[in-house]
This record gives structure tokens, sequence and C-alpha cells, in this order.
């Protein structure tokens, strides 16, 4: 059974510094992996979607990595703001099966 | 294009009750997937419907139980509650070809007291 782990667990961080979300999976034959952002109480919004085939992809401040055979994927946040504190989840589908597994998350915190 | 929209948004219910929570898929997919999110926890699966049949089911017992109608909409319907099944009820689309992408829906709140 796929397991995802994100470390660290919470983090909090000043305005405008650089940051790295870690998630690991255990099992290296996924499909693709996604990531999320889920404000307190809120519904999860897509962030970026990573085929197994490609090694990143990029959305203005972000940049998602993906190590298939190492299991590990990295969201790094560039310029962190304010408006960035959230939860970040990570989630994987695997080559069989439709549904995704989930990391627990981790809380970031951007002081202004 | 209109995104994935639940009903309703909060719910409170009493143990042994039951429970009919809905969700409206994104315009053009035709794959529902329902996930329950405790406090401080990941989203675990509950089922997937693609085509109006269940497409996959995590380890939730019988009395988690779905529909997907040939508009692709959904609905859970969960039976005699227990209080372990206070949580986020989140909703996902996606098109069953390509990306798989899913699209969620802001959740609806579940209390069972």
């Amino acid at each position: 059974k796929q397991e995802v782990t994100q470390i660290p667990a919470a983090l909090s961080v000043p305005e405008g510094e650089n940051l790295v979300l870690n998630c690991s999976f255990t099992d290296s034959a996924i499909y693709n992996l996604q990531w999320f952002r889920q404000d307190p109480g809120k519904g999860l919004t897509s962030l970026l979607l990573i085929q197994s085939s490609q090694r990143e992809q990029t959305s203005g401040r972000l940049n998602a990595s993906l190590d298939k055979s190492s299991g590990r994927s990295t969201l790094y946040i560039a310029a962190s703001q304010p408006g960035d504190s959230a939860t970040y989840l990570c989630a994987v589908r695997p080559v069989e099966g439709g549904q995704f597994y989930f990391g627990t998350g981790t809380s970031l915190t951007v002081i202004p | 294009e209109t995104g994935v929209t639940q009903s309703p948004t909060h719910l409170i219910k009493t143990r042994g009750q039951q429970v009919t929570l809905r969700c409206s898929s994104q315009s053009g997919h035709n794959t529902v997937s329902w996930y329950q999110q405790a406090l401080g926890q990941g989203p675990q699966f509950i089922f997937q419907y693609y085509r109006e049949e269940e497409n996959g089911r995590g380890n939730f017992p019988p009395r988690f139980s779905g529909l997907q109608f040939p508009n692709y909409s959904s609905e859970l319907n969960v039976n005699a509650l227990e209080l372990d099944d206070s949580a986020l009820y989140l909703c996902a689309s996606s098109f069953a070809r390509g990306s798989y992408e899913q699209y969620f829906g802001p959740g609806t709140r579940l209390t069972v007291t």
C-alpha cells in the first residue's frame, strides 16, 4: 500500500524567504503526483501536477520536482508572501487504481 | 466553466442518523471521487465513480455508499452515523483520460453529536 510522508509538519518563515517542502512516497509505480494548497476549513486548490515521465513543473513562484526512483518530490516556493500561509498537501496516483494517496501536509506560516 | 460544487456546506447530525452529501462535478468531467478528511490529517479515499459505476473503494465500511447520475453529479450516503464520522468530506472530479488531474470542491463539514 502506498504511503506518503510530508516533512516538516509545520514551517514558519519570514516574508521573502525561499523555502522547500518535501514529500516522499514508498511505491515508485506512480502515474502522477499533484501538489495542493488548503486554507483552514476549505477545499483543496490544485497547484501543480507532475506526470511520472516529467522531472519538474513550474507555475509562477512555484516549482515542483519529481524523482520517481527515489520516491521524492519537492515544492519550492520563491520569495514567500503572507498570502502563501496555508497547508500544502502532496498526493500520488498509482499506476493501478484511480485513487490518490495523500500525505498529512505541511502547515506553512509566512510572517510579515 | 463551473467548478466543483458541494452541498450542504455544514451539517450537524446525531449518532445513528443517516446523511446524504451532494457534489456537482466540473463541466466535462466524468469521474467523481469522495474523500474524508479528519482534523489535522490528509484526505482518505472513500470511493470513486466512473460512468455511474463504483470504480474503486478505500478502506471504508459498507455503510458508506454512493451514486453517480447521468449528468456525472454524485451523492455520498452514510448510514448509522458514528462520532468518528465527524470530518470534512471532499468531492473531486476529473476526466478519465490524460492527466487525471483532480479538482476539488469546497467540502462539507459534518459534525456528529
